[in-house]
């Protein structure tokens, strides 16, 4: 069982919907970070917080917010999304930030933007 | 730049065979080079790692090397079965001004045949 928990496992959303996914994880980390995967393209990364503060944010458009009120638990904000956006959007926690510990990631959730 | 390079996209192999997937990073300060396994319709979990003060390591059937002059690594099953079928992806600690970040290759999904 994973330590890091996603919700909802699959969303479907219009383009001019609000919605929210959810990441805890359980392990303790200091570090959890947002993943973008869509097929047959290297796993991109969105954001990353190390102790509750941002440390990265990959040109991500502003459509995209992240959110993390405490080392456990992170969402990332959605609205006004396009086709293109629907992907795998995975969560992930590390012991610790700066990418040389290993992640561990959580089921992700499956968005389809109509 | 940032680029993992990740070959071959795809390898499929006889039961029992082995296999061997290499990458290749341009940053010659990356330290950490971490393998992931993802099954179909789950998380990739993380199989193996090394870091950059060794040149071999393994477990079971499972192992990586390292060449840092050359800045390449591979992953190397050996015996496969059926259940190692899956998309693999080897990633690189990248350092940035503030901090390293972990960058993925594209994966290589792998197929044992019975």
């Amino acid at each position: 069982e994973t330590g890091v928990t996603q919700t909802p496992r699959h969303l479907v959303m219009g383009m001019t919907n609000k919605k929210s996914l959810k990441c805890e994880q359980h392990l303790g980390h200091n570090a959890m970070y947002w993943y973008k995967q869509s097929a047959k393209k290297p796993l991109e990364l969105m954001f990353v917080y190390n102790f509750k503060e941002q440390t990265e944010n990959n040109s991500v458009p502003s459509r995209f917010s992240p959110e993390c009120p405490n080392s456990s638990h992170l969402f990332l904000h959605l609205h006004t999304l396009q086709p293109e956006d629907s992907a795998l959007y995975l969560c992930a926690s590390s012991s610790q930030g700066g990418g040389n510990s290993p992640l561990h990631f959580g089921n992700g959730t499956r968005l389809t933007v109509t | 730049g940032e680029n993992v390079e990740q070959h071959p996209s795809t390898l499929s192999v006889q039961e029992g065979d082995s296999a061997v997937i290499k990458c290749t990073y341009s940053d010659s300060a990356s330290n950490y080079f971490p393998w992931y396994k993802q099954e179909l319709g789950k998380r990739p979990q993380l199989i193996i790692d090394i870091r950059s003060n060794v040149g071999e390591k393994k477990d079971q059937r499972i192992a990586v090397t390292l060449n840092k002059t050359a800045k390449h690594f591979s992953l190397h099953i050996t015996e496969t079965q059926p259940e190692d079928s899956a998309v693999y992806f080897c990633a690189a600690s990248i350092s940035q001004e503030y901090g390293n970040k972990l960058v993925f290759g594209a994966g290589t999904i792998l197929r044992v045949k019975s």
